[in-house]
């Protein structure tokens, strides 16, 4: 009964670098979500997916690419990261939003530090 | 601008007293509403959610929710709190499924 399982849970990053954020759902969910939690800002979204091999943009989408290869997974990728990347990105998934019991399941977080 | 407000960043209750956590929402249509509780180094989970029915929802935890169309409001209530609840919360709106829109969050802090 994992849920949703983000991997990994604190990273620091030199700017510039590169990383890739992956979250796993057990739940065979089709929805798919990549959030970016920032004091004072709430939760904002960056990408989405509606089903393996489909993806959106959010509402912060600049800097970041995802892919959904597999329904179970969903990677989100920063090519060259910036200070202003520095944040908790949570991953969440959902059946068919609002009718569902909860909404959005949710991972834990990853905390992300660029220097 | 579609939005969801929550216009305390902070609440501070005594354990026993009844607690408020307010949230006012200006989202087009009847959406759904969502509260969520996240507890430190963790996701955010589920408390309750309104759909349609009475304005009054239960939830996990004691918890329940007061919806009112008029005032575009679900304020997040506890007639008892614990010192437990002490949380961050954060309520969200929308129905499509990119089209959640959340609240800025409001931290809870209960003292004994």
């Amino acid at each position: 009964n994992a849920g949703v399982t983000q991997t990994p849970k604190f990273r620091v990053l030199k700017t510039g670098q590169s990383m890739t954020l992956l979250c796993a759902q057990d739940m065979n969910h089709e929805y798919m979500y990549w959030y970016r939690q920032d004091p004072g800002m709430g939760l904002r979204l960056i990408h989405y997916s509606v089903g393996e091999g489909t993806t959106a943009k959010g509402e912060v989408p600049d800097g970041y690419n995802v892919s959904r290869l597999k329904k179970q997974n969903f990677l989100l990728g920063l090519e060259s990261a910036a200070p202003s990347q520095t944040s908790v990105y949570f991953c969440a998934s959902s059946n068919t939003p609002g009718r569902s019991s909860y909404g959005y399941t949710f991972g834990s977080g990853t905390r992300l530090t660029v220097v | 601008a579609q939005s969801v407000a929550q216009p305390e960043d902070q609440v501070n209750v005594a354990e026993g007293n009844p607690l408020t956590v307010k949230c006012t929402y200006s989202v087009s249509g009847n959406p759904y509403l969502f509260w969520y509780v996240q507890y430190p180094n963790r996701g955010l989970q589920f408390l309750l959610k309104y759909i349609t029915g009475d304005n009054l929802v239960k939830g996990s935890y004691g918890f329940e929710a007061e919806f009112n169309k008029s005032q575009t409001s679900f304020h997040l209530k506890k007639p008892s709190a614990l010192v437990s609840d002490s949380a961050l919360y954060f309520c969200a709106a929308g129905y499509n499924f990119n089209k959640f829109y959340f609240g800025s969050g409001t931290k809870l802090n209960v003292k004994p």
